[in-house]
């Protein structure tokens, strides 16, 4: 079973405040990098998916950053709103099956 | 869009009960999965499929089965439910190929007493 961390567990901010938390993987056999948000009373949705050293992607005010030689990735929000607040998971995996083994999740609530 | 329906939201089951959930998916995805999600422990993979009659085994399989009769449907069954599957299920589907996101369902939140 792979070892996937994400920091922090939780993260409460203000409205406007920027952001960010960290996804760690085994930098070995490493396929792709899946990010996704999950808010209360919904289904988990893909934000991003990433697979090339270096890669940055951008959808509004998140982006998400990927190092696969030392095995992590970023995810920011810029100028959070109460409606960034959800669940936000990192899997990393993808093999020709597309297994994913999903980290622990960080849990973000925006104040207003 | 993409539609992954799981059966139930809300399920209450007796130990000992033999338990089916069942998802179907729209968009003809040959990869379908189970997980469950518990607080602290985030979405851990109990079986996944690939192909119509085709399961591999999860992270966490024991306790459960499964079963892909058809390329839109798969059903997980608890052969005997105990109170330490209480949990959130959730179903999701991708294309073939790793770089496929994953579609999910509302889940099941089961409680077994």
């Amino acid at each position: 079973i792979l070892n996937v961390e994400q920091s922090p567990q939780s993260l409460h901010v203000q409205e406007g405040d920027s952001t960010n938390f960290t996804c760690s993987f085994p930098s070995s056999n490493f396929y792709a990098l899946h990010w996704y948000r999950w808010e209360t009373a919904k289904s988990p949705e893909a934000l991003f998916v990433m697979t090339l050293n270096g890669d940055e992607k951008k959808k509004g005010r998140i982006s998400a950053t990927l190092n696969t030689k030392e095995g992590y990735s970023y995810l920011y929000i810029k100028g959070s709103q109460p409606e960034d607040s959800a669940t936000y998971l990192c899997a990393p995996g993808g093999t020709s099956y597309g297994k994913l083994t999903f980290g622990q999740g960080t849990i973000l609530t925006v104040h207003p | 869009d993409v539609k992954v329906t799981q059966s139930s939201r809300y399920l209450v089951k007796r130990t000992g009960e033999k338990v089916f959930l069942e998802c179907v998916q729209d968009m003809d995805h040959e990869n379908m999965f189970w997980y469950r999600q518990d607080p602290g422990l985030g979405l851990r993979l109990i079986y996944f499929s690939y192909d119509v009659k085709m399961k591999e085994k999860g992270d966490i399989p024991e306790g459960y089965s499964v079963s892909r009769e058809k390329k839109e449907r798969f059903s997980l069954i608890l052969e005997s439910a105990s109170t330490n599957q209480t949990s959130m299920y959730l179903c999701a589907s991708s294309s073939a190929g790793g770089m496929n996101i994953q579609y999910f369902g509302a889940g099941t939140r089961l409680s077994v007493l």
